[in-house]
Parts: structure tokens; sequence; C-alpha cells
């Protein structure tokens, strides 16, 4: 099974910072990456699928980039409806297997 | 959009089975597919498997192939999932959602989860 690893695992920041997240796969998986929201207690939420493709109804502050095996995910400005916490996933290959998460917390 | 009802909570038995159903409703039953995910408090999702109906295909991620069935009834558009041999560890949130495939460059199709069900809670304890 392919290894989706997450970093950080938690981060706090304020209102209006830029975060960055990072997601690196076990082998290359081209551009097989997609990014969920989740808040607690719903189900996750597609975010952007095909690396950087958002989807519809997602804000445009969201944005996300890679390749082969390194890609991040980025909130240029948070909102605070932006606290939550956020999940990458490959489907290069089943299992559809997902990262272990960064938690997003109000500083 | 592609509405997914599941079934309710779940307290089994360790050893016993469970079955959650997701009804599916909205757009073409029997052309999606669909993926049941599962998730530990705590924890990021795990996925399962999944079925597409059309072809009453499943298949399963290597650790649930021997415990885990997926079916879909076309009749009812509804789709479930059978776990056998329940363990302690099982104690999770199930989650059923629909796999939708994407073409951003004309000729790749790239798969992503964009309707989900609310989930059911299944609590394995003796």
């Amino acid at each position: 099974d392919i290894q989706m690893t997450q970093s950080p695992s938690s981060l706090s920041a304020f209102v209006g910072d830029r975060v960055t997240i990072t997601c690196r796969a076990s082998q290359s998986i081209s551009r097989y990456v997609n990014w969920y929201q989740q808040k607690p207690g719903n189900a996750p939420a597609v975010l952007i699928y095909a690396t950087s493709n958002l989807q519809s109804g997602v804000p445009s502050r969201f944005s996300g980039s890679g390749s082969g095996t390194d890609f991040t995910l980025t909130i240029s400005s948070l909102l605070p409806e932006d606290f939550a916490t956020y999940y990458c996933q490959q489907t290069y290959t089943t299992p559809h297997t997902f990262g272990q998460g960064t938690k997003l917390d109000i500083k | 959009q592609v509405l997914l009802e599941q079934s309710g909570p779940e307290v089994k038995k360790p050893g016993s089975s469970v079955r959650v159903s997701c009804r599916v409703s909205g757009g073409t039953f029997s052309v999606y597919v669909i993926t049941w995910v599962r998730q530990v408090p705590g924890q990021g999702p795990e996925w399962m498997g999944r079925i597409t109906p059309v072809l009453d295909v499943a298949n399963y991620a290597q650790k649930f192939q021997d415990r885990a069935t997926i079916t879909a009834d076309k009749s009812t558009t509804t789709v479930y999932m059978d776990l056998r041999g329940l363990r302690s560890d099982d104690t999770a949130v199930y989650y059923c959602a629909r796999e939708r495939t994407a073409y951003p460059s004309g000729s790749y199709a790239y798969p992503f989860f964009d309707d989900w069900g609310r989930g059911t809670l299944v609590t394995v304890s003796s």
C-alpha cells in the first residue's frame, strides 16, 4: 500500500495567516492527490482534486501543488471557518490511502 | 447532487457481524462507484473497498479482503457493507462515499470522493 505522510500533524495559526500543509507519498503517484477538510462530527469534504483543481464551491484561498511524491495544500489567508482537520489522499492505486491528518487550530 | 443516507448506529459484541447500509438517491445509481471508508476517532480515514453496481464488481483493501463484503441492490439503490468477525479495534465511524472521476487535463482520469454519507458509528464491545 502507498503510505501518505502529512506534516505537520498539528498547526496553530492566526486568522489572516498563510499556512501550508505538506504530504509525502511513499512512491511516485503523479498528480493523483486529493485534499479534504473535516470538521468535528462531519464527513470529510473535498477541497482539491488531482493536486491542484478546486472543487466547485471551494474558495480560491485554497490551492494545491506538487507532483510525484511531494504535495502541498496552501490556505492564503485563514478565515475562522478554516480551522479544521485536513487530509491528503492518493487515488493512484487502490487502496486509496489517506494521510493521518493535520489539525489546524486558532492561535 | 447525490444524497447518501446511511443506517443508524450499531453496538455489537466481539466476533459478531454488522451490516451498514447506504441508500443512494439522485442521478444514475448503477453507474456510480460507491466506496466505504472508516475512521477510528482521532485517526485518518481508511479506505475499505468499493463497488460498481452496473458491473456488480467489488474490490477491497487487502486488510478487509477476508472479513468484508460490499454488495449493491439496484432495485432499492442501496449499497451494503458487511463486516464479520468484529473486534474492538473495528470500533469506528463507517462512511459511504461516491467516487467521482474528473478529467482536468483531458485524457487521464482522476478519482475523488465528492458526496459522503453522514457516517454510521459501529461500537464493538463486550
